[in-house]
C-alpha cells in the first residue's frame, strides 16, 4: 500500500493564480481531510469528507474548494491564491466512525509558496 | 467550544533527563486525546492514544479531566526523540472524525 499521496511535493504560485493539490488513498478510508500548518499554529483543518460525494468545511475553509466524487481521491483547489495561502498542506485519511476515533493517516505534505 | 492549547513551543533537555510535554484542552464533552509526532523529514504520524493506556517508545500520557489535561511524558530522553510533538482532540462520541490540533512543541534533547 502506497497509503496516503500528495502531488506536487513543491509549489510557487504567483498572486491570482489557481491550481489543485492531489491528494489519493488506497486504504479504502472513508474519512479525508485536508490541514494547513503554519509556524506557531499546528495543524488547521481546512476541509474535510466522511465519504464519497460529502464534503464540509473545516476551521479556516476560505479560499479554498474541495470535492470528492471517489472513496480514493480528494483534490484541494486554490480558487486565487493569496501570500497568506503560504503554508505547508497535509492531507490525512482513516476510517469514519461516529463513535471512538481510528488513527489518521498523513500523507507527506506539500509546501506552497505564493508571492 | 474545542480548543487545545500547547503552551511551550520549543522545549530542550539533555540525553537522559525527564521529558514532560504539556497539553491542555477545552472541550465540554468526552474528548478522546491524541499524540502525533513529526521526526525530521518523515510524515505525520500517531503516537498514542489516551483510550490506549499504552506506553510508546517509553512515552506515556494521562488524561486528567479535572485539570483537563493530557501531558506527554518519558522518563529518560533520548535523541531520537527529538522532533515536533502534536497534541490532538477528537469529539468522542459526538465524533465526525475531525481532529482538532495543539499549536505543536518541538523537542529538541541534546547530547
Amino acid at each position: 500500500n502506497a497509503g496516503v499521496t500528495q502531488t506536487p511535493k513543491f509549489q510557487v504560485l504567483k498572486t491570482g493564480q489557481s491550481m489543485t493539490l492531489q491528494c489519493a488513498q488506497d486504504m479504502n478510508h472513508e474519512y479525508m481531510s485536508w490541514y494547513r500548518q503554519d509556524p506557531g499554529m499546528g495543524l488547521r483543518l481546512i476541509h474535510y469528507s466522511v465519504g464519497a460525494g460529502i464534503t464540509d468545511q473545516g476551521e479556516v475553509p476560505n479560499g479554498y474548494n474541495v470535492s470528492r466524487s471517489t472513496t480514493e481521491d480528494f483534490p484541494l483547489r486554490l480558487l486565487s491564491a493569496a501570500p497568506s495561502q503560504t503554508s505547508v498542506y497535509f492531507c490525512a485519511s482513516s476510517y469514519f466512525t461516529s463513535g471512538p476515533s481510528y488513527e489518521q493517516y498523513f500523507g507527506p505534505g506539500t509546501r506552497l509558496t505564493v508571492t | 467550544a474545542q480548543r487545545v492549547t500547547q503552551p511551550e513551543k520549543l522545549l530542550s533537555v539533555f540525553k537522559g533527563a525527564p521529558v514532560e510535554l504539556k497539553c491542555n484542552y477545552s472541550y465540554s464533552g468526552s474528548p478522546e486525546l491524541f499524540w502525533y509526532v513529526q521526526y525530521s523529514r518523515q510524515r505525520l504520524q500517531l503516537l498514542l492514544r489516551h483510550i490506549s493506556r499504552e506506553s510508546i517508545k517509553g512515552f506515556t500520557a494521562d488524561l486528567n479531566k479535572g485539570e483537563t489535561s493530557f501531558h506527554l511524558k518519558k522518563p529518560f530522553a533520548q535523541e531520537e526523540d527529538s522532533a515536533m510533538y502534536y497534541c490532538a482532540l477528537s469529539g468522542g462520541s459526538s465524533n465526525t472524525g475531525k481532529l482538532i490540533f495543539g499549536q505543536g512543541t518541538t523537542l529538541q534533547v541534546k547530547p
